[in-house]
């Protein structure tokens, strides 16, 4: 596609539930990230992975969250036993090749936990 | 990553140029000077990077003084759509891959 796809857009669930979050990067990046934005506030890296090698799971917050990439394309993002301080803006980028370069954001989803 | 400054906020007239200073007195010289801007409830927009030359595209300008230690990004003719927080970040060649955003310049565009 001509850019970074998420979805879905906005989520809403009840505390305790399991969510998963979707991203396409752009065809033929090779590295993929992920970072949340709370409200106001800059971004929190989460994961990041990069062709076939072990995944950067530095970022993530607790053992609730995990992702996957399979194919090296899509990416699932998925957060178990939600709780009200995971509502953030989740967001998604791609690069082509990671170090230096560019990462291109998708629009991301927004996570509201009641 | 060396630190950048940017002012909080800036406003600018529709159709004027918005000139959106940042200092980062501390670079390094691999360190690319990156722009990026987030419209309201929108994900991260790339807009532009540069090592010591002056860039352009699309989109904007990026000056870089000859002691790299400050920049500007250049919208020429800002549109209301160009109301944006605009972020301004340095990063080396072998940090690690995640970008880190500051607190950023929140550019206003008035008609």
């Amino acid at each position: 596609g001509a850019g970074v796809s998420q979805s879905p857009s906005n989520k809403v669930t009840e505390k305790g539930k399991d969510v998963e979050l979707r991203c396409d990067p752009i065809s033929g990046h090779t590295a993929l990230y992920w970072y949340r934005q709370s409200l106001g506030q800059g971004l929190e890296f989460l994961i990041y992975f990069q062709g076939n090698s072990a995944p950067d799971k530095s970022g993530l917050p607790s053992d609730r969250f995990s992702a996957e990439r399979t194919g090296g394309s899509v990416s699932t993002l998925t957060i178990q036993r939600t709780q009200q301080e995971d509502s953030a803006v989740y967001l998604c980028a791609s690069s082509l090749r990671g170090l230096q370069e560019t990462q291109y954001f998708g629009p991301g989803t927004r996570l509201l936990v009641l | 990553d060396a630190k950048t400054t940017q002012p909080t906020s800036m406003d600018c007239a529709e159709g004027r140029a918005a000139n959106l200073p940042c200092n980062h007195s501390t670079i390094s010289g691999n360190e690319y000077v990156y722009w990026y801007r987030q419209i309201h409830s929108q994900g991260p927009q790339y807009i532009i990077h540069g090592l010591k030359n002056n860039e352009t595209n699309e989109m904007a300008s990026l000056i870089i003084t000859e002691d790299r230690k400050s920049s500007t990004l250049i919208l020429p003719h800002a549109t209301l759509r160009d109301t944006a927080v605009y972020y301004c970040i340095v990063r080396r060649n072998n940090a690690g891959n995640m970008l880190t955003f500051g607190g950023g310049t929140r550019l206003m565009v008035k008609p």
